[in-house]
């Protein structure tokens, strides 16, 4: 366990549902991320939250919708999503200011299948 | 914007070889830093080895180190005594800073199997 902590590891839903990504992490950092991992694509980074605040979207559609309500814990709100949106969600999470020395602490992600 | 390019989608290595992992990058910021990851089947990405722009001597983690070329912008990851516990997608990613955030950027990845 690196210290993040992602749930659900694996999500079905279906193109209609609603549904949530968490991610918890207990390093005491104050910077989290969420990356979307497709095959054979670049890690595409979808949003950065630093103490709390969003601070980076990266033109993301608004069918996902993030939340940090404390610097522990983020969530990925997922609705009405597509077939494309199928890939692997990865957490991460930094000490602001400090990611260029120790890079990012991952979570082992959410393999999410839209049906 | 930065971009990392790994040209090699997949490479084989017997175990106990040596195998070298490419990577090059595109970027107009002088100071920044580079950074190899690996991820297992179990899809934790994990931290193998980082390199600061501004320092020449390359960096080395045990049975790994990189050959930092930075005129050339590459940024190649070399794996000496190969063990099976190797076998994985290694991603070599960039960071900058851009308006004082920290971001890293990814590469396509190299899926790497170290066969017995």
């Amino acid at each position: 366990e690196t210290g993040v902590t992602q749930t659900p590891r694996h999500l079905v839903m279906g193109m209609t549902n609603k549904k949530s990504l968490k991610c918890e992490q207990h390093l005491g950092h104050n910077a989290m991320y969420w990356y979307k991992q497709s095959a054979k694509k670049p890690l595409e980074l979808m949003f950065v939250y630093s103490l709390e605040e969003r601070v980076e979207n990266n033109s993301v559609p608004s069918r996902f919708s993030p939340e940090c309500p404390n610097s522990s814990h983020l969530f990925l709100h997922l609705h009405t999503l597509q077939p494309e949106d199928s890939a692997l969600y990865l957490c991460a999470s930094s000490q602001d200011g400090e990611g260029r020395f120790y890079g990012y602490t991952f979570g082992s992600g959410t393999r999410l299948t839209v049906v | 914007a930065q971009t990392v390019t790994q040209s090699q989608p997949e490479m084989s290595v017997q175990e106990a070889e040596t195998v070298t992992l490419s990577c090059t990058y595109d970027t107009s910021e002088n100071n920044y830093y580079l950074f190899w990851y690996k991820q297992p089947p179990s899809r934790q990405m994990i931290l193998v080895i980082r390199q600061e722009a501004y320092k020449q001597q390359n960096a080395t983690e045990n049975r790994f180190s990189v050959n930092f070329q930075k005129a050339a912008k590459s940024f190649s990851l070399k794996i000496s005594d190969s063990q099976l516990g190797d076998t994985a997608m290694y991603f070599c990613a960039f960071m900058a800073l851009q308006g004082g955030s920290e971001k890293l950027v990814f590469g396509k990845g190299t899926k790497l199997t170290v066969n017995p």
